[in-house]
């Protein structure tokens, strides 16, 4: 069974698309998370929900927006794609307030802007 | 600010030789400290974890790993890799109280025959 999911694995599109990337985990946890990583494998995070309540926004441009329905979905939509977005976005979700809240990371979704 | 520094970017060793990762943060109060590894194409699995208790921890694929208060140090350890160990590394920090992951760059490991 898959524990985190993403959708699409690859996603190649022209500069000012927009486009989503979907995320899904069936682990129960309550808390999910958006990263990115770039072309020298640096791993940033961008988001984090608490069900379906924003708990981390960090330094991001306003044309990544998360989404969460539900707790246990997150969803990434990118307005006006540039260049410099091309990463690998990887989603990761866990349980808040355990002891070591261990996160669980998807499999990435490689986003190619041309 | 927390930070996460991982001193090499690229350790190549050969087969069944020992290997040392290491990682140093930046924090004055209490941390949990994770590695993860990253095979080439996939996501990140946890190989790791320091919560609290004895500084020694064992993870899988052999790996183990220690956490020094004073040096405030979390190296990974393996006494002798494989071929298949050849992955990137990423040794992360979460401060108490905080859901915050934060990650070192990482370390390429390369495993030759």
């Amino acid at each position: 069974d898959t524990a985190v999911s993403q959708t699409p694995k690859y996603l190649v599109t022209q500069m000012g698309n927009d486009k989503s990337i979907k995320c899904e985990q069936n682990l129960g946890h309550d808390t999910m998370y958006w990263y990115k990583q770039d072309s020298k494998k640096f791993l940033k995070i961008m988001f984090s929900y608490n069900n379906k309540e924003l708990i981390i926004n960090e330094t991001v441009p306003n044309r990544f927006s998360p989404k969460s329905p539900d707790k246990a979905h997150l969803n990434l939509h990118i307005n006006s794609l540039e260049l410099g977005d091309s990463a690998v976005y990887f989603c990761a979700s866990s349980q808040m307030r355990t002891t070591h809240n261990e996160q669980f990371f998807g499999p990435g979704t490689r986003l190619t802007v041309l | 600010a927390q930070s996460v520094t991982q001193l090499d970017s690229q350790v190549p060793v050969f087969e069944e030789a020992p290997v040392e990762l290491r990682c140093n943060y930046s924090s004055s109060v209490s941390v949990y400290l994770f590695w993860y590894v990253q095979y080439p194409n996939q996501g990140l699995q946890l190989l790791l974890k320091y919560l609290s208790g004895s500084t020694l921890v064992k993870g899988i694929n052999g790996f183990e790993a220690e956490f020094n208060k004073s040096q405030t140090s979390f190296h990974l350890r393996k006494p002798s890799v494989h071929i298949s160990d050849t992955a990137e590394y990423f040794c992360a920090v979460r401060q108490g109280g905080s859901e915050k992951l934060v990650f070192g760059k990482g370390t390429k490991l390369t495993v030759n025959p």
